[in-house]
């Protein structure tokens, strides 16, 4: 069964420093999407980026960056220059075949 | 802009009365829908809408229904509220399954009393 794990329940970066939040997953297909998605306290679940399983360049987006190891079956985010507005919780997702399958969340609080 | 919109934003009923949650887009998609996201949890797929065609999670409660009376709409009915279903509801839509990218709306969080 496809399982998604976040190991990390909470994570602490100062303003303007770079953090990875670890996104382990676990799936015997072949094609499949992984996501990772913000939820600021006010409930509302944010796209940050996409990778599809067959794409061979990680993907990056503005200060999104996804950490994409197939072998391992790892897909890590990495916000740079981490800022305030970054503290929610990150939600790293599966989608096989019609659902999205979420992790745990782990929580990142951005200090000055 | 285009988006997913949730109505309303918080609401509130009492144990056992019937309530209804609504659920827009303006993206014109083929798909939407509905997840519950208790506190501290991950959100968890009640059902979803391929244009018309219905499609219920094995473990969803029957007392969980949803209507979509066209592209734009979709709504969640809870027909007997009880204390265990006090969570975030949340709507989202894709351009397809599979692969498409789900965009969701801002949540309406639901009190039981």
């Amino acid at each position: 069964a496809q399982k998604i794990t976040q190991t990390q329940p909470g994570m602490f970066v100062q303003e303007k420093e770079a953090v990875t939040l670890d996104c382990t997953y676990d799936t015997s297909d072949q094609s499949y999407g992984l996501f990772w998605y913000k939820q600021p306290s006010s409930g509302e679940m944010i796209f940050l980026i996409y990778q599809g399983s067959y794409d061979e360049q990680n993907a990056t987006e503005g200060r999104y960056s996804l950490n994409f190891q197939k072998a391992r079956k790892s897909a890590n985010l990495v916000i740079s220059a981490s800022q305030l507005g970054d503290s929610a919780m990150y939600f790293c997702a599966m989608i096989r075949p019609d659902k999205l399958i979420f992790g745990t969340g782990t929580r990142l609080q951005v200090f000055p | 802009d285009a988006m997913v919109i949730q109505n309303p934003r918080y609401q509130v009923t009492q144990f056992g009365k019937p309530v209804t949650l609504s659920c827009s887009q303006t993206l014109n998609h083929n798909v939407m829908y509905w997840y519950q996201q208790k506190s501290s949890q991950a959100p968890k797929l009640l059902f979803h809408y391929y244009d018309k065609d219905f499609n219920n999670e094995a473990d969803t409660p029957d007392n969980f229904q949803s209507r979509r009376p066209n592209t734009s709409f979709c709504f969640l009915d809870i027909r007997s509220p009880g204390l265990g279903d006090a969570a975030m509801y949340l709507c989202a839509t894709s351009r397809g399954l599979y692969t498409d990218t789900q965009y969701f709306g801002p949540g309406t969080r639901l009190t039981v009393l």
